[in-house]
């Protein structure tokens, strides 16, 4: 049980354009999502966190017009990176939690590659 | 907001031989500590973690401590075998809060035959 999905698993982009980023928890509700990024031999750096049915809470430094997240219901969230650009190239890791767990569940991750 | 340090970046050891990774934290109010291991490309993996109301906790060969007066817990693995090589990323939460989980900078454990 407690499983996290994430689609796309890999996206090469061009320059100027979004992507969106899927993250679903297939067998439990999550009651908040978290969004990290992780460049090459990184740390996971927090993003944001979402809960469902409310506007996302972003770290000191991420700008929320670019990331834009969206958690519209108890199993998805989604990222778009918005006008992605070559250093918006990372690997992003979503994780989710279920009411009253200690524990979060992370994503398989989603390595984007902006040319 | 928390920050945690996490010592040492790398961290070779002979098969068979012990390794420990020490790890800080700021906030006095964090109350769970997890512990993850990543491989190349693979999502982070929970190996263990601990509560603040507890000072200790084993599974088979790993081990965490944890010494809330001075903000340190540290991980602790016995007769390492060449499949522990990997990232071992600390980090601190505040559960029941805002739940965010703030991980240390890594470290790189190679097992060495």
């Amino acid at each position: 049980g407690a499983v996290v999905s994430q689609h796309p698993s890999r996206v090469i982009c061009k320059s100027g354009t979004s992507v969106k980023i899927e993250c679903r928890s297939l067998d439990f509700q999550a009651t908040t999502m978290f969004w990290y990024r992780q460049f090459p031999k990184k740390s996971l750096m927090l993003m944001a966190t979402s809960n469902e049915g409310s506007k996302a809470t972003y770290e000191q430094g991420v700008e929320k017009d670019k990331f834009l997240i969206n958690h519209a219901s108890l199993t998805l969230s989604t990222l778009t990176v918005t006008s992605a650009h070559p250093e918006d190239s990372s690997f992003y890791i979503c994780s989710a939690r279920m009411a009253q767990s200690y524990e979060q569940y992370f994503g398989p991750g989603t390595r984007l590659t902006v040319t | 907001g928390e920050n945690v340090e996490q010592h040492p970046s790398t961290l070779s050891v002979q098969e068979g031989d012990s390794a420990v990774i020490k790890c800080t934290y700021s906030d006095s109010a964090s109350n769970y500590f997890p512990w993850y291991k990543q491989e190349l490309g693979k999502r982070p993996q929970l190996i263990i973690d601990i509560r603040s109301n507890v000072g200790e906790k084993k599974d088979q060969r790993i081990a965490v401590t944890l010494n809330k007066t001075a903000k340190h817990f540290s991980l602790h693995i016995t007769e390492t075998q060449p499949e522990d090589s990997a990232v071992y990323f600390c980090a601190a939460s505040i559960w029941n809060r805002d739940d965010k989980i703030i991980f240390g900078k890594g470290t790189r454990l190679h097992i060495l035959p």
